[in-house]
């Protein structure tokens, strides 16, 4: 098993421009949630999901958006990137209430 | 809301013990705690679910009040491995989300 995977590890982008960060669990996992980590700010959540065609609004959404067509797959979009997007993003799935959360190694995103 | 924790930061020499804990303003259902090493993704260490239990893992125990809706995580006889960052996640009843603190960055020095 891979576990959840995310694409890219790394990237660059300029301001305005528009990307979809990959995630991807093999484990059947019900919730799937994005975080964004940024020094001091611990790790604070962007969107999460229940299950396909189910997402819903974390702590700070704002400038990102999401999608959850199939189990397997929980893309996260930046519409118009910003240089205060500049962050680690982390995708965690787990099966669901009251089990362990499993996390991607995580997208390190640098928006000039 | 992020639960919070405290200290934020701690250094230890090899052997000593710490604690670390995490408090909400919510109604919980579980508590979450997981090690982040630098430049890496945070580790699952251990889930405590409604109910007020006591869990150990090797050296590493923690507690989850209920009550007060606050939890602890014990190091004892620390290592130099144990060195990272310490996240509380808390989990309120029904299909919601796992929410983190910001984090404790423990030092074990030799």
């Amino acid at each position: 098993n891979a576990g959840v995977t995310q694409t890219p590890k790394f990237q660059v982008l300029k301001t305005g421009q528009s990307m979809t960060l990959q995630c991807a669990q093999d484990m059947n996992h019900e919730y799937m949630s994005w975080y964004r980590q940024d020094p001091g700010m611990g790790l604070r959540l962007i969107h999460y999901s229940v299950g396909a065609g189910i997402t819903d609004q974390g702590e700070v959404p704002n400038g990102y958006n999401v999608s959850r067509s199939t189990t397997e797959d929980f893309p996260l979009r930046l519409l118009s990137a910003a240089p205060s997007q500049t962050s680690v993003y982390f995708c965690a799935s787990r099966t669901g209430v009251g089990q362990p959360q499993h996390f991607g190694d995580g997208t390190r995103l640098s928006i000039l | 809301q992020q639960p919070v924790q405290s200290p934020q930061a701690v250094i230890l020499r090899e052997g000593e013990d710490a604690v670390i804990n995490c408090s909400s303003s919510k109604a919980l259902y579980s508590v979450h705690w997981y090690r982040q090493k630098h430049g890496e993704a945070p580790v699952f260490l251990m889930i405590l679910l409604k109910g007020g239990e006591q869990k150990g893992h090797d050296k590493i125990s923690a507690s989850f009040n209920e009550k007060k809706q606050q939890s602890s995580l014990y190091l004892t006889a620390s290592q130099l491995s144990y060195s990272g960052t310490y996240f509380c996640g808390t989990e309120a009843p029904g299909n919601t989300p796992l929410v983190f603190g910001k984090g404790t960055r423990l030092s074990v020095i030799a």
